[in-house]
């Protein structure tokens, strides 16, 4: 079975530009998760999907970033326009039927923004 | 708000040698306590977790304790070996229905020296 991707790996922009990261959660996996880390600190919550619908968006920072997940499958996260202080790792985790089952990580992507 | 505190920040043992890390947690509706080990260049991937009807669960060299009225818990790792060397990251949740967000510790560098 395959497990949590995300695309890029790495990103690295220039400030006021836009950056699209993509979750491909594991197949046939209701809940996604956004987290992000910043510089060393802790793993922080950003968003969760149910299928196609957001369970709970408390986590997101600001208006800059717009995440969506039509059609319940991959998950895309948008932030526009980027600021120096979204530089970090951004995880995404998916979990089967319900919020109650482990969450699986995929391996991040790094962004930097300049 | 929801907070976990995880001790210390980095860790350093003889290979053979116990390692214990520590985590408080501020919501006393917390009912679920995962343990993410992250490698270096990798996502975090579970490693042993325990739930708040039970206060101690062991998988092999690897034990984790609660105790919920105190809030917190630990995880304690025997005969440590140098592929222990990672980040460790404590979780608390209150999973509940189909809520389930993660509020992670900062984070406890490990390294084994062989």
């Amino acid at each position: 079975e395959a497990g949590v991707t995300q695309f890029p790996s790495h990103s690295v922009i220039e400030k006021g530009q836009t950056v699209t990261l993509r979750c491909d959660p594991i197949s046939g996996h209701d809940n996604l998760y956004w987290y992000r880390r910043v510089m060393g600190k802790e793993i922080k919550f950003l968003l969760h999907f149910v299928k196609e619908s957001k369970q709970d968006e408390s986590g997101m920072p600001n208006n800059r970033f717009l995440a969506e997940r039509t059609g319940g499958t991959y998950s895309t996260l948008k932030v526009q326009p980027a600021e120096l202080e979204d530089s970090g790792v951004y995880f995404c985790a998916s979990s089967p039927w319900t919020a109650q089952e482990t969450q699986y990580f995929g391996p991040g992507t790094r962004l930097l923004v300049l | 708000g929801e907070n976990v505190e995880q001790h210390p920040s980095t860790l350093s043992v003889q290979e053979g040698d116990s390692a214990v890390i520590k985590c408080t947690y501020s919501d006393s509706a917390s009912n679920y306590f995962p343990w993410y080990k992250q490698e270096l260049g990798k996502g975090p991937q579970l490693i042993i977790d325990i739930r708040s009807n039970v206060g101690e669960k062991k998988d092999q060299r690897i034990a984790v304790t609660l105790n919920k009225t105190a809030k917190h818990f630990s995880l304690h790792i025997t005969e440590t070996q140098p592929e222990d060397s990672a980040v460790y990251f404590c979780a608390a949740s209150r999973v509940s229905g189909n809520t389930g967000k993660l509020i992670f510790g900062q984070g406890t560098t490990l390294q084994v020296k062989p």
